[in-house]
């Protein structure tokens, strides 16, 4: 059972424009939600991340956003540079549960078009 | 460079094979976790250290298993391989139960694992 999905496994943007990449997510106790990039050959890296007390989290030209009702949070990329081709993880924590363990949606490759 | 060492890089075997994989965490952190990533299942949590005892478990086969040492280092024993066990294995460390200020978890450039 998929607790975290990402619905769309490839996204192709103009560089310049934005990049918004989606994330669902089934478990009500997830309270933290983050965003790590991949590169091939490398492990994921942090990117930035979010409480479920807020709504929305900047960080430069990423912003995270998310809708608790919805249960549902987006990345957004302004501006889309080449550099930030790669897999996007969505992942959640359930802080309460004694464990930082990370659950990760199966990513979403974005290719930023020069 | 996110300071988290995984060794061997690449590891092919045969099925019904036993393997060790290497993991040495960022310098000061006490959290080690382990997870795989398979073709069909993206990323899955498999265990988790926390100085040296077990802190949780989630889709860990009952023919893995894991350890973490005195100097903070892991290892995961993967056992009787089969051909679904080929995936990239990641570690992944952080300071404590509750990482940075983000939770944040420094993941190493994992292991390969191809079971012919």
């Amino acid at each position: 059972d998929q607790q975290v999905k990402q619905n769309s496994p490839s996204l192709s943007v103009q560089e310049g424009r934005i990049s918004i990449l989606n994330c669902d997510y089934t478990n009500s106790m997830f309270d933290y939600f983050l965003w790590y990039k991949k590169y091939p050959a490398e492990g994921p890296t942090f990117l930035i991340s979010i409480s479920s007390i807020k709504d929305k989290n900047e960080d430069g030209r990423f912003t995270v956003f998310l809708n608790k009702s919805a249960k549902h949070l987006s990345l957004h990329i302004v501006p889309s540079q080449p550099g930030d081709s790669a897999v996007y993880f969505c992942a959640a924590i359930r802080s309460g549960a004694g464990s930082y363990q990370l659950t990760f949606g199966k990513g979403t490759k974005l290719s930023v078009i020069p | 460079d996110s300071g988290v060492t995984q060794t061997p890089k690449h590891l092919i075997t045969a099925t019904g094979q036993r393997v060790t994989l290497r993991c040495s965490p960022r310098s000061g952190d006490l959290s080690v976790y382990w997870y795989q990533q398979s073709l069909d299942q993206g990323l899955q949590f498999l265990i988790q250290y926390y100085n040296g005892e077990e802190r949780a478990k989630g889709n860990i086969l009952e023919r893995f298993s894991a350890q973490q040492f005195p100097d903070l280092h892991s290892e995961l024993n993967l056992s009787s391989l089969e051909l679904g066990d080929s995936a990239l294995y990641f570690c992944a460390s952080s300071v404590g139960l509750a990482g940075s200020s983000y939770n944040e978890q420094f993941f190493g450039p994992g292991t390969r694992l191809t079971v012919l």
